[in-house]
C-alpha cells in the first residue's frame, strides 16, 4: 500500500535561511506527488506537485522540490525562508485508478526565527 | 470568489446529536471530496464522488452520511455524535478524480462534548 513519511515533526529555521523538508514515499508505480502547506486555521493549498518529466519541480512561493526515484524521496526546498513561511506541510502521494485518491503524510510544522 | 466554501466554520456540540456540514465549490469541478484531520494533524480520506455518485468510501463508520444534491455541493451528515469524532472537517473539490489538484475548503472545526 501506499505511504507518505515525513520523518521531521517540528523544524526552526532562521528568517533568510534555507530550508528543506523531507518526504519518503513508498508507491509501486511511478509515483504522483505533492506538496500542500496550511497557515494557521487555513486549509490546504498546493505548493507543486510532480507527475513526471523533469525531477525539479517548481511550485509557488519561491518553494521548489525534487524527486529522487532511487531515493523513493521529494524533498521541498527553499533557498530564503520569510516569516509568512510559518505554517505545517504536507507531502503527498496520489494513488490514482477509477476512484483516485492522496495518501497524506504526517505533516512537518516549520517555525521561522526572527 | 471563494473557490470551496464550508459551513459552518465552527460546531461545538453534545455526545448523541446530529449534525451536518455544508460544502459548495463554484469551480465547475466534477469531483468533491471529504477529508478528516485528527488533533495530530493527520489528514485522511473519507468520501469522494464524481458526478454525484461515491467513489471512495474508506472505513469510515454508517453513522457518516455523505449527500451530494449536484455537482457543485456535497454535504456530510453525522449521526449520534461521539467525543471521536471531534476533528477538522476538509471538503476538497477536483476537475476530476485523477491526476489533478485538489482544492481544499476553509476546514470545520468539530467538536463533540
Amino acid at each position: 500500500a501506499q505511504s507518505v513519511t515525513q520523518p521531521d515533526i517540528h523544524i526552526t529555521v532562521s528568517e533568510g535561511a534555507s530550508l528543506e523538508l523531507r518526504c519518503n514515499y513508498s508507491y509501486g508505480a511511478t509515483p504522483y506527488l505533492f506538496w500542500y502547506v496550511q497557515s494557521p486555521g487555513q486549509g490546504l493549498q498546493l505548493l507543486l506537485k510532480y507527475f513526471s518529466g523533469d525531477t525539479l519541480v517548481q511550485g509557488i512561493k519561491g518553494f521548489e522540490a525534487e524527486f529522487k526515484r532511487s531515493q523513493s524521496s521529494f524533498n521541498l526546498r527553499k533557498p530564503s525562508v520569510h516569516w509568512s513561511d510559518a505554517a505545517e506541510y504536507f507531502c503527498a502521494v496520489g494513488e490514482y485508478s477509477s476512484a483516485s485518491k492522496i495518501i497524506f503524510g504526517s505533516g512537518t510544522r516549520l517555525s521561522i526565527r526572527p | 470568489d471563494t473557490a470551496v466554501s464550508q459551513t459552518p466554520k465552527y460546531l461545538v456540540t453534545q455526545m448523541g446529536n446530529d449534525k451536518s456540514i455544508k460544502c459548495e465549490q463554484n469551480l465547475g469541478h466534477d469531483t468533491m471530496y471529504w477529508y478528516k484531520q485528527d488533533s495530530k494533524k493527520f489528514l485522511k480520506i473519507m468520501f469522494s464522488y464524481n458526478n454525484k455518485e461515491l467513489i471512495i468510501n474508506e472505513t469510515v463508520p454508517n453513522r457518516f452520511s455523505p449527500k451530494s444534491p449536484d455537482k457543485a455541493h456535497l454535504n456530510l451528515h453525522i449521526n449520534s455524535l461521539e467525543l471521536g469524532d471531534s476533528a477538522v472537517y476538509f471538503c476538497a473539490s477536483s476537475q476530476s478524480p485523477s491526476t489533478d489538484t485538489q482544492y481544499f475548503g476553509p476546514g470545520t472545526r468539530l467538536t463533540v462534548l
